[in-house]
């Protein structure tokens, strides 16, 4: 199984927030990531939090971080059509980075 | 600009034949490294470069090979003994420097004829 977790599938309407979860397995992560995957694209980053924070804001988005429950979350407000995609939380490992198996966001008109 | 570049966008492979994927980065990163990615799936590490003339294996190197002769370039090399080669290939490279961050190239999707 993954040592990052997501759920699969989200939709939202237009217009309302979304919520994106996540856990995580290494309590020793410094950074935890957002990226977003349009269709035949690559990964953007939208986001990072450092592991010493409990959350971070830019523009629409808002981080939250559970260090206890290794619980990461992304909202998104007022969500656009443009925002979807799918969403991958990824936590830092030692030589590398370990991706959770993306959620895909679905916005309805 | 400054980024990652993987080319070519598509490759079709016949059963049997080699195949090379280019990655070039101009970001000055050390560590580079592919994954790949399949429908509904998350990535997978093939393999990583911490440092220039330096490779290891990642979690699924078997039918894959690299190597790391520039600081800018990555190649990876789709053997014919991959057994499922048809997927969407991913390179990033890693900013070690500030929020150790991977960026991620375009990607390369390989499909098998």
């Amino acid at each position: 199984g993954e040592d990052v977790e997501q759920s699969l599938f989200l939709s939202v309407r237009e217009g309302d927030s979304s919520v994106i979860n996540c856990t995580y397995t290494d309590s020793s992560s410094t950074y935890l990531y957002w990226y977003k995957q349009e269709p035949g694209a690559g990964l953007q980053l939208l986001t990072y939090i450092f592991s010493n924070m409990d959350m971070k804001q830019d523009q629409r988005l808002t981080v939250l971080l559970n260090k206890k429950d290794k619980h990461l979350s992304l909202r998104i407000a007022d969500t656009q059509t443009g925002d979807s995609a799918i969403y991958f939380c990824a936590e830092r490992g030692n030589n590398d980075m370990r991706f959770g198996a993306g959620t895909r966001l679905t916005v309805k008109p | 600009d400054g980024g990652i570049t993987q080319s070519p966008k598509y490759l079709f492979r016949k059963e049997g034949q080699n195949v090379t994927l280019s990655c070039e980065q101009n970001l000055n990163h050390d560590a580079m490294y592919w994954y790949r990615q399949d429908p509904g799936q998350g990535l997978r590490l093939i393999y990583y470069s911490q440092i220039v003339n330096d490779f290891q294996k990642g979690d699924i190197a078997e039918g894959y090979s690299v190597s790391r002769e520039k600081k800018e370039s990555f190649p990876l090399t789709v053997t014919s003994a991959q057994k499922n080669p048809t997927a969407f290939y991913l390179c990033a490279s890693r900013d070690y420097a500030s929020t150790d961050t991977q960026y991620f190239g375009p990607g390369t999707r390989l499909t098998v004829l």
